[in-house]
């Protein structure tokens, strides 16, 4: 399978504390996708990155990314209670329409 | 309003007795997709659909089945359901000028089956 794997598996935190998650992948992309899902509920894009663009800002997310390393990490920055979700990374074949999904971040932040 | 919408949003069935999970989309999308979800395991995807009448394999595609008919509408059909299919299933859609992967996914709110 090349589906891709997020580290940590679970996190909590403090509200206002920052929040980082990673994503390790196993093939050569040519972008790489954050998704946020609510407790069952369907995935919302947060950000896209391409594979010559190394850092990313979408309001108080940072995205990275490292090719070489076939890695890619997420901050939440000023953490929210409504931040609380499931984090995914997607991946795409070198082709772009076959999409591998991480296994996902649980994020709970506590007011 | 641009949604994905799926039916039924739940569904509890026995094995063997064929059922189809609809989902359709109003963005006038080219690319169409179903994922399904298991703990421990993050979303897979099942089929995909390119356009009207294209479809391909994704990672788990074994007892399923899908058709592309219309533009719209991109179903899944589980002719004999069996209980290591009880999941939660997701439709996506995207626009796709170029590679799917370089577009935003619209997903459905899900729906959640049990297969007895």
């Amino acid at each position: 399978s090349q589906q891709g794997e997020e580290d940590p598996q679970a996190l909590s935190i403090q509200e206002g504390e920052n929040a980082t998650m990673n994503c390790s992948y196993k093939t050569s992309i040519n972008n790489l996708q954050w998704y946020r899902q609510n407790s069952g509920r369907g995935l919302v894009h947060l950000i896209l990155i391409r594979s010559n663009e190394r850092e990313k800002h979408s309001g108080r997310l940072r995205v990275t990314l490292d090719t070489s390393k076939k890695s890619s990490s997420l901050l939440i920055t000023a953490s929210r209670a409504a931040d609380t979700a499931s984090y995914f990374c997607a991946t795409g074949t070198y082709t772009g329409n076959q999409f591998y999904f991480g296994t996902g971040t649980s994020l709970t932040v506590i007011p | 309003e641009a949604q994905v919408t799926q039916n039924p949003r739940y569904l509890i069935t026995v094995t063997g007795k064929k059922l189809t999970v609809t989902c359709s989309q109003n963005m006038n999308h080219e690319y169409m997709s179903w994922y399904r979800q298991d703990p421990g395991l993050g979303l897979r995807q099942i089929y995909y659909s390119m356009n009207v009448e294209v479809t391909d394999k994704g990672d788990v595609p074994e007892g399923y089945k899908v058709s592309r008919k219309e533009k719209r509408n991109f179903p899944l059909i589980l002719e004999s359901p069996s209980p290591n299919q009880t999941s939660l299933y997701f439709c996506a859609s995207s626009s796709s000028f170029g590679r799917a992967i370089q577009e935003t996914q619209y997903f459905g709110p899900g729906t959640r089956l049990l297969v007895l």
